[in-house]
């Protein structure tokens, strides 16, 4: 199976700052990879699919980036709703899996 | 708009089965596949497999095969996950999910604990 591997695990950040999340796959998998932010109790949230596609309706300070075995998704002046645990999936090749997780706290 | 409304908490002995059911609105039913994706308590996102509606093809990953049965019934737009022989590490919330590949609409989820 692919690993997934997200940097950091958890990110200490104030509100307005940048801040920037990475996910490094175990091998290749060319573009097709997906960012979730979930918050608790709740189901996960589309924000990019293949790789630095925005889901209609997530603001445009959410952007990704990257390809084959690493990426990045990066928030722009961070907004207290951002404050969340982040996910990247790659779907290239099953079982389709998931990065462990970057938790956003203030 | 799209949505998927799940069955409800399931408390379930060790070896036996859950059945979760997931219904589907919104959408043409046939023209989407739906995937499971599961969450153990405090963990990260688990992708199980996934169904089409159109040809009731699925795909699982290899650590549940055998115990993992997706099944849809398009008479109601429904999608039914059921999982056997269930064991303490199966506790976590199950979530249905549109697509085969990532996922833009979720269920609710469900919690299933496993428990004696």
């Amino acid at each position: 199976d692919i690993q997934m591997t997200q940097s950091p695990s958890t990110l200490s950040a104030s509100v307005g700052d940048r801040v920037t999340i990475t996910c490094r796959a175990s091998q290749n998998v060319n573009m097709w990879l997906a960012w979730y932010q979930q918050m608790p109790g709740i189901a996960p949230r589309l924000l990019i699919s293949k790789a630095s596609s925005l889901e209609s309706g997530v603001p445009s300070r959410f952007s990704g980036s990257g390809s084959e075995t690493e990426f990045t998704l990066t928030i722009n002046s961070l907004q207290p709703d951002d404050f969340a645990t982040y996910y990247c999936q790659q779907y290239d090749i099953y079982p389709w899996t998931f990065g462990q997780g970057t938790k956003v706290e203030i | 708009q799209v949505l998927l409304v799940q069955s409800g908490t399931e408390v379930k002995q060790p070896g036996a089965s859950v059945q979760v059911s997931c219904k589907a609105s919104g959408y043409e039913f046939v023209s989407y596949g739906i995937s499971w994706v599961r969450q153990a308590p405090g963990q990260g996102l688990e992708w199980m497999g996934w169904v089409s509606p159109y040809n009731d093809d699925t795909n699982f990953a290899q650590k549940f095969h055998g115990r993992l049965t997706m099944t849809t019934d398009t008479s109601t737009s429904t999608v039914y996950m059921n999982l056997r022989s269930l064991r303490s590490d199966d506790t976590a919330v199950y979530y249905c999910a549109r697509g085969h590949s990532y996922f833009a609409y979720w269920g609710q989820g469900t919690l299933v604990t496993v428990s004696s």
